[in-house]
């Protein structure tokens, strides 16, 4: 399987459960972002990990926790979560270490997983 | 802080006509790098075409190319020869010049519908 892998694609959760959402990158990528897409809103990142280790956290409610095992997944954990957090999450990844002169870090992302909270 | 702005929440486009998605933005950044992305209804973000600010060309993929205007602020997108296929979602998104994992700032898109 190559790209960015995400899982599960739908998920219907009420406020009090516990979820998980995954993403799997096949590409060889050392930083890996989780974004939210709301409707009519634009992206907004949500946490950047960079060789496992997270190096930003856009204010982020505590109701999502972020892990990443390895350079390859990450997950996003969910729990106590409000209906404004329906949303469509996008997983990406990069190749860092770029710059505008010698190539874009460009940002490969997964299909997403469309979340609704009840 | 970056910005970035599409005005056109929807287009309409004749197939096999050309089409400009408009996209401006604003960075304090000398240096800096624009993106493309389609997002068909599917969900997944398909990465179009960039821009580096200090390239002196416009880039040009396929049939996508980027009309850049530095003075401007603008980093428009032009599809040629639009196919059904095109329709979905266009999302303007820029990086600052720091190297490393860099994360995108995005615009709040513009929804293309090709028209047979």
């Amino acid at each position: 399987e190559t790209g960015v892998t995400q899982t599960p694609r739908h998920l219907v959760m009420g406020m009090t459960n516990k979820k998980s959402l995954k993403c799997e990158q096949h590409l060889g990528h050392n930083a890996m972002y989780w974004y939210k897409q709301s409707a009519k809103k634009p992206l907004e990142l949500m946490f950047v990990y960079s060789l496992e280790e997270r190096v930003e956290n856009n204010s982020v409610p505590s109701r999502f926790s972020p892990e990443c095992p390895n350079s390859s997944h990450l997950f996003l954990h969910l729990h106590t979560l409000q209906p404004e957090d329906s949303a469509l999450y996008l997983c990406a990844s990069s190749q860092g270490g770029q710059d505008i002169f010698s190539g874009a870090n460009v940002l490969t992302f997964g299909a997403g997983s469309r979340l609704t909270v009840l | 802080a970056q910005k970035i702005t599409q005005t056109q929440p929807g287009m309409f486009v004749q197939e096999k006509e050309a089409v400009t998605l408009d996209c401006t933005y604003d960075t304090s950044d000398p240096s800096y790098g624009l993106f493309w992305y389609k997002q068909p209804s599917s969900g997944e973000m398909i990465f179009l075409i960039y821009q580096g600010s200090y390239d002196q060309q416009n880039a040009t993929e396929g049939r996508y190319s980027l009309n850049f205007q530095k003075a401007r602020k603008s980093a428009n997108l032009v599809i040629s020869a639009s196919q059904l296929g095109d329709s979905a979602m266009y999302f303007c998104a820029m990086s600052p010049p720091v190297s490393g994992n860099t994360p995108l700032v995005f615009g709040k898109g513009t929804r293309l519908s090709v028209i047979a």
